[in-house]
């Protein structure tokens, strides 16, 4: 079974500033999906970034960027020039790439925060 | 294009009832798939559904339970609840084929909070 493991409850972040997510996660498949998903107070989950684990290249999507490292099994997120609006819970999550599935595997979470 | 509709949004229930909560995909979304949230086990899979038929299923007891309309409309039903219920059930649709593999993004609804009492 797969799973995914993130260490940091809370991570705080001046506006402005740059901060790192950190993920890491177990699987023995070789095609699968990487996700960062975002949970803001209101509890919409919403897409932040994703990545393809047969690509090499980093995901990049405006402020937000990834780095994947397989062998190390590691994704972290990486949220430049931060905003208030990025205050949220962050869910890593993995899905397999083969056949039918859709379940995503979500890690625990940390909660960003974003201070003045 | 309408998001992913969740009703009721809210609910509160006492220990031993059964609930139905509706799930409702993004138009032309033909897999739907269930998490339940809670503090203390986090997100989890609860089941996934695509042309009505059941496809891939989470590790939970039998009181939990689906299924899927013809039109992608799906609904989950808890029986005989109980207090460790209490959670955000989150659904979302996805355009996800037959075929599976290719990536199709899932789209979150709002979620229903359910307090078991």
């Amino acid at each position: 079974a797969q799973t995914v493991t993130q260490s940091q409850p809370e991570m705080s972040v001046q506006e402005a500033e740059t901060v790192t997510l950190s993920c890491t996660y177990d699987t023995s498949e070789s095609d699968y999906y990487l996700f960062w998903y975002k949970q803001p107070p209101s509890r919409q989950m919403i897409l932040v970034i994703r990545q393809e684990a047969y690509k090499q290249q980093n995901a990049t999507e405006n402020r937000f960027s990834v780095n994947f490292q397989k062998a190390a099994k590691s994704f972290s997120l990486k949220i430049s020039d931060s905003q208030l609006g990025d205050a949220a819970m962050y869910f890593c999550a993995y899905r397999s790439g083969g056949g039918t599935a859709s379940k995503l595997t979500f890690g625990t979470g940390t909660r960003l925060q974003v201070t003045l | 294009k309408a998001g992913v509709t969740q009703t009721p949004r809210y609910l509160i229930k006492t220990r031993g009832q059964q609930v139905t909560l509706s799930c409702s995909p993004i138009s032309g979304h033909r897999s739907v798939s269930w998490y339940q949230q809670t503090p203390g086990q986090g997100l989890q899979f609860l089941f996934e559904y695509f042309s009505e038929t059941q496809r891939n299923k989470g590790n939970f007891p039998g009181r939990f339970s689906g299924r899927q309309f013809s039109n992608s409309r799906s609904e989950m039903n808890v029986s005989t609840l109980e207090l460790g219920d209490s959670a955000l059930y989150l659904c979302a649709s996805s355009s996800m084929g037959l075929a599976g593999g290719q990536y199709n993004e899932q789209f979150f609804g709002p979620g229903t909070r359910l307090t078991v009492l």
